[in-house]
């Protein structure tokens, strides 16, 4: 079952703007993860947030990390239209190796 | 070498055909993985292999088949397929627990 929900489901927006979106999740986690697929690709790892880090930045990417909550947001600057593609948060799960994947959000950037 | 790649890109088989997916890194990552994914939809994980020792089924009907033949290569072999089963399969490697590095994946369809 997935652990984690997000939403929006989809996104679109302005090449130049921000993008945001959010995951939340029902378990106690170590850590999360934000990966990126372009369509019909494999997955690409971002970023991953430790449950003891409240907020990480990579380049133009920033997460942030709510345990009271558990929820996580991902926020895209100053998007391109190379940023096209579906975001997964995921958590770890029970079982060694075992991510949790989130229902993606389809984020589209037009330029 | 950070790729993971997979073979065939894509593969159309009937219901009686026997086919093999295959995967390949060359990390040295001590882990890998079979997911399917739907259209839309979230990765789901089939299986998980842990030092070439499956550690994770997740309850995958016996038509799929998977098989570690050493460190860098995982196999999944397919035998009376049903339509449904068309889907992305993606392989993914990872050295620990944590980030997994995925290939560009097969979209298998079964007529």
């Amino acid at each position: 079952s997935q652990q984690g929900e997000e939403d929006p489901q989809a996104l679109s927006i302005q090449e130049g703007e921000n993008a945001t979106m959010n995951c939340s999740y029902k378990t106690s986690i170590n850590n999360l993860q934000w990966y990126r697929q372009n369509s019909g690709r494999g997955l690409v790892h971002l970023i991953l947030i430790r449950s003891n880090e409240r907020e990480k930045h990579s380049g133009r990417l920033r997460v942030t990390l709510d345990t009271s909550k558990k929820s996580s947001s991902l926020l895209i600057t100053a998007s391109r239209a190379a940023d096209t593609a579906s975001y997964f948060c995921a958590t770890d799960g029970h079982s060694w190796g075992k991510l949790q994947f989130g229902a993606g959000t389809q984020v589209v950037v037009t330029p | 070498d950070t790729e993971v790649t997979q073979t065939p890109k894509h593969l159309v088989m009937g219901m009686t055909n026997k086919k093999s997916l295959k995967c390949e890194q060359h990390m040295g990552h001590r882990a890998m993985y079979w997911y399917k994914q739907k259209a839309k939809k979230p990765p789901e994980l089939m299986f998980v292999y842990s030092y070439e020792k499956l550690s994770i089924n997740e309850s995958v009907p016996s038509r799929f088949s998977p098989e570690c033949p050493n460190s860098s290569l995982l196999n999944l072999h397919l035998h009376a397929l049903q339509p449904e089963d068309s889907a992305l399969y993606l392989c993914a490697s990872s050295e620990g627990k944590e980030t997994q590095y995925f290939g560009p994946g097969t979209r298998l369809l079964v007529l």
